[in-house]
């Protein structure tokens, strides 16, 4: 049962213009949603996270979106820079749910040059 | 301020073999969540310990058990091999009671 879906396998911008990552949910109990970031040989980084008491959270150039109705969010990467080729994953927790963190099956974006 | 370390980077077991992977946590943090990421997927939450004893678990088998330690490192440990359980096993660290993680670069087993 996946309760945390990244539909998108992957992605491909050019430099200078928006990515968007997008992510779904189904756990109505998840109240806080995190963005991961990862490169090769690496373990995932933390980026960007949001409350469910928000709709909106900002730092730098990554903006994270949640909309609880549609159970959906979504990261925006402005401007993209070829550094920000990685791995994205997108995860969930809930505070009754012993903060076990679920992870969807991650977005691979490819910055341009 | 030293990050997640993990070892080793890499183990070849065969199948019904015993394995254990280590984890130091980050200075400071004495929470620590293990997973399993197979290939062209997420990782998958296998459990967490806090103060040494297990704080929750994921859906994995008896066999996948763990232990932390007074300086708050930890290992975990795998009975009885499957060749399913290829695949990379990353150590979180975190403080109590907050939601993001500070992950190790993982140790990649292959069971043959």
């Amino acid at each position: 049962d996946q309760q945390v879906k990244q539909n998108s396998p992957s992605l491909s911008v050019q430099e200078g213009r928006i990515s968007i990552l997008n992510c779904d949910y189904t756990n109505s109990m998840f109240d806080y949603f995190l963005w991961y970031k990862k490169y090769p040989a690496e373990g995932p980084t933390f980026l960007i996270s949001i409350s469910s008491i928000k709709d909106k959270n900002e730092d730098g150039r990554f903006t994270v979106f949640l909309n609880k109705s549609a159970k959906h969010l979504s990261l925006h990467i402005v401007p993209s820079q070829p550094g920000d080729s990685a791995v994205y994953f997108c995860a969930a927790s809930a505070t009754t749910g012993g903060f076990k963190t679920i992870f969807g099956a991650g977005t691979r974006l490819f910055v341009k040059a | 301020e030293t990050g997640v370390t993990q070892s080793p980077t890499h183990l070849i077991k065969t199948r019904g073999q015993q394995v254990t992977l280590r984890c130091s946590s980050q200075s400071g943090h004495n929470t620590v969540s293990w997973y399993q990421q197979a290939l062209g997927q997420g990782p998958q939450f296998i459990f967490q310990y806090y103060r040494e004893e297990e704080n929750g678990r994921g859906n994995f088998p008896p066999r996948f058990s763990g232990l932390q330690f007074p300086n708050y490192s930890s290992e975990l440990n795998v009975n009885a091999l499957e060749l399913d359980d290829s695949a990379l096993y990353l150590c979180a660290s975190s403080l109590p009671y907050t939601d993001t993680q500070y992950f190790g670069p993982g140790t990649r087993l292959t069971v043959l």
